[in-house]
């Protein structure tokens, strides 16, 4: 069985400042992962994708992960924060459904991050 | 292109009564996914629809179902309402298999309110 774990539940930058958001997987394939970020009342929009061509995954706005499998992580960064990065992240992994041909994903619970001016 | 797009955008209902949800996916994917996202939590996986079947599901309990219909859109419908049942119901949608099938793209949802 997959699952994820996102380790802060609540990430607090400053306004030019870095930012980083870790994620923990466990997967019995090999999987891909996913960051998507959901802005308060909205649906949620993918960030980027890992499928394995590369460990280094570059998104949308500037976001970046990497994955490293010696470590189950794949944490999420970006260099200098701005204000609209304000939202909900969650680290998602998705795995193929036993012979169905179907992928299901697994969401972590999510990290809330804050930017102060 | 469009995308994902769901109805009605909110909902309330009370306790007992029966509940239907609608997702057109986006132009060209043909697999349609439902999930619930209770407040303050990650969504949670309830049903995936392919060929106007259930292809998987997770661990909800049968007053949840679905359907399908030919031109890929989707309806989730909650029998007996339950208090718990009050959340965000995200649709999303995927490309045919072999055409990055895995990346799923998601609706804005609709925010069921059951009192």
């Amino acid at each position: 069985a997959q699952s994820v774990t996102q380790l802060d539940s609540h990430v607090s930058v400053s306004e030019g400042t870095p930012v980083l958001l870790r994620c923990n997987y466990s997967s019995s394939y090999s999987p891909s992962l996913f960051w998507y970020v959901q802005h308060p009342n909205k649906g949620l929009q993918l960030l980027l994708k890992y499928t394995s061509a590369a460990t280094l995954v570059k998104g949308i706005n500037g976001f970046e992960a990497e994955f490293k499998k010696s470590e189950t992580s794949f944490h999420l960064t970006k260099p200098s924060a701005h204000m609209s990065d304000a939202a909900e992240y969650f680290c998602v992994v998705s795995d193929l459904y036993s012979g169905a041909g179907s992928y299901q994903l697994t969401f972590g619970k999510g990290t809330k991050l804050s930017v102060i001016p | 292109d469009a995308g994902v797009t769901q109805s009605p955008t909110h909902l309330i209902k009370t306790r007992g009564q029966q509940v239907t949800l609608r997702c057109s996916p986006k132009s060209g994917h043909d697999t349609v996914s439902w999930y619930q996202q209770a407040l303050g939590q990650g969504p949670q996986f309830i049903f995936q629809y392919y060929e106007e079947e259930e292809r998987q599901r997770g661990n909800f309990p049968d007053r949840f179902s679905g359907h399908q219909f030919p031109n890929y859109s989707s309806e989730l419908n909650v029998n007996a309402l339950l208090l718990g049942d009050s959340a965000l119901y995200l649709c999303a949608s995927s490309l045919p298999m072999g055409l990055d099938t895995d990346t799923q793209y998601f609706g804005p949802g609709t925010r069921l309110t059951v009192l």
